[in-house]
């Protein structure tokens, strides 16, 4: 699987957009990128995934460029309970793709009142 | 629908000693996946089973075992208990190969301290 690089730490406001960036230069074509968070101490929660377009749902929305090396997931109005680490991965998907993910370090979002 | 299940909560053993953790898939997921969390670090990859089967395993000792019944529901052991091996002990499910990784789902540890 290809490798991610994302910042350790973030703060963001409490009502703003929290912006959360991930490289993934090494990407292949048939690899997804996928976002998870951890609140602290609860195992991991899916939040969104994406090939190469962008995509949103009711949690967050994710942008990936067109050379799909880099990519962000956009919280648009954080609140505190969104402080947590957020792990990018990429993994492939379809026939075949069950797999272990490899959690890289992720970023520390701290949503501040 | 019942989410990912894993029991004990919180378990406390002593060093040597062997620790057994369980875990429930959602139903229909055939796939369950283990990993260790150490307080502070990420989650490391430990064991992935499917259809009753070990697929692959991360970086661990042999005293790192584990098992998946005919009802997917798997357990995790942990022989000869280390200090180092206190940890959170995370178990995901997912369904058959297709789904990709958004099927992941994550129970919510235990937490086994080694004393």
């Amino acid at each position: 699987d290809a490798k991610t690089t994302q910042p350790t730490s973030m703060d963001c406001a409490e009502g703003r957009a929290a912006n959360l960036p991930c490289n993934h230069s090494t990407i292949s074509g048939n690899e997804y990128v996928y976002w998870y968070r951890q609140i602290h101490s609860q195992g991991p929660q899916y939040i969104i995934h994406g090939l190469k377009n962008n995509e949103t749902n009711e949690m967050a929305s994710l942008i990936i460029t067109e050379d799909r090396k880099s990519s962000t997931l956009i919280l648009p109005h954080a609140t505190l309970r969104d402080t947590a680490v957020y792990y990018c991965i990429v993994s492939p998907a379809g026939v075949g793709s069950a797999r272990q993910l490899t959690f890289g370090s992720g970023t520390q979002l701290t949503v501040l009142p | 629908e019942a989410g990912v299940t894993q029991s004990p909560t919180h378990l406390i053993k002593t060093r040597g000693q062997q620790a057994t953790l369980r875990c429930s898939p959602i139903s229909g997921h055939t796939s369950v996946y283990w990993y260790q969390q150490a307080l502070g670090l990420g989650l490391q990859f430990l064991l992935w089973y499917d259809e009753g089967e070990e697929r692959n395993r991360g970086n661990f000792p042999p005293r790192f075992s584990g098992r998946q019944f005919p009802n997917y529901s798997s357990e995790l052991n942990v022989n000869a208990l280390e200090l180092e091996d206190s940890a959170l002990y995370l178990c995901a499910s997912s369904a058959t190969p297709g789904q990709g990784a958004y099927g992941y789902t994550f129970g919510s540890g235990t937490r086994l301290t080694v004393v």
